[in-house]
C-alpha cells in the first residue's frame, strides 16, 4: 500500500466507449502526475497537475482528457481510444513539482482497447 | 537528445550478488533514481543519488559517475522476491523524470 489509489484495476473497453480512470492519493501532496507504461517500453509521462493546475502536457491526444478536480484526487476520461492505447497506466504522487523529491504509484490500471 | 539505457534482462541465483547497469544522457542533471515494481504492482522508490560515490542501504547499494553519465543498483544476498523489473531514471534540468525501459531480473533458486 503506497498510499496512491487506482482504479478500476483492469478495464477493457471498446473503441467507440467513454471510460474513467480514477487516482486518489492519501498522502497530502500537492503534485499528480499521468504515467502511460507499455510492455518492455520507458514509462511515458502524460499529465502533471500541482495544486490541480494542470503544468505539463507532454503532446498527449486529446482522446485522453485528465481532470483534476482536488490536490487528492485525479481522473483520466478516455474516448473513442484506438488498441496501441492498450497499455498500463499509473498514477503517481509527489509533495510538490520542482524538486528532486520520490514519487509514490499507485498499482495501475490495466487497459484493453478492443 | 535525453536517453537511458539498461539491460532488458538478467538472471541471477539466490544468495548470490547482482549489478544492473543504467547509462544516461539528460539535458542537465538533477539526480538518479532506482524504482523497483514486482509484476503488476506499482513502482516502488529504491534510492536516489545526485552526488558520486556509493549509497549503501541495506542489501541494496546504488552508484553515480556524474562524468561517466553511469550508474549501477547492486543487490547483495539475492533472496527470490527480488524477482521484479528495476526502474532507472535520471531528473533533468526541469525537474521531470526521464525513464529507462527497466531490466527484468529473474533470480533462480
Amino acid at each position: 500500500e503506497t498510499g496512491v489509489t487506482q482504479t478500476p484495476r483492469h478495464l477493457v473497453m471498446g473503441m467507440t466507449n467513454k471510460k474513467s480512470l480514477k487516482c486518489e492519493q492519501h498522502l497530502g501532496h500537492n503534485a499528480m502526475y499521468w504515467y502511460k507504461q507499455s510492455a518492455k517500453k520507458p514509462l511515458e509521462l502524460m499529465f502533471v497537475y500541482s495544486l490541480e493546475e494542470r503544468v505539463e502536457n507532454n503532446s498527449v491526444p486529446s482522446r485522453f482528457s485528465p481532470e483534476c478536480p482536488n490536490s487528492s484526487h485525479l481522473f483520466l476520461h478516455l474516448h473513442t481510444l484506438q488498441p496501441e492505447d492498450s497499455a498500463l497506466y499509473l498514477c503517481a504522487s509527489s509533495p510538490k513539482t520542482g524538486q528532486p523529491i520520490e514519487a509514490f504509484f499507485g498499482q495501475g490500471t490495466r487497459l484493453t482497447v478492443v | 537528445g535525453q536517453n537511458i539505457d539498461q539491460p532488458t534482462e538478467m538472471t541471477a541465483t539466490e544468495g548470490a550478488i547482482v549489478q544492473i547497469n543504467c547509462t544516461y544522457q539528460t539535458s542537465g542533471f538533477n539526480g538518479l533514481f532506482w524504482y523497483q515494481q514486482h509484476a503488476g504492482e506499482a513502482p516502488t522508490f529504491l534510492s536516489y543519488n545526485v552526488l558520486d560515490g556509493l549509497e549503501e542501504k541495506g542489501r541494496f547499494s546504488s552508484f553515480l559517475s556524474r562524468s561517466k553519465g553511469y550508474s549501477y543498483l547492486l543487490l547483495k544476498e539475492l533472496q527470490m522476491k527480488d524477482s521484479a523489473s528495476y526502474l532507472c531514471a535520471s531528473m533533468d534540468s526541469n525537474y521531470q523524470l526521464i525513464w529507462g525501459a527497466g531490466t527484468k531480473l529473474i533470480i533462480k533458486p
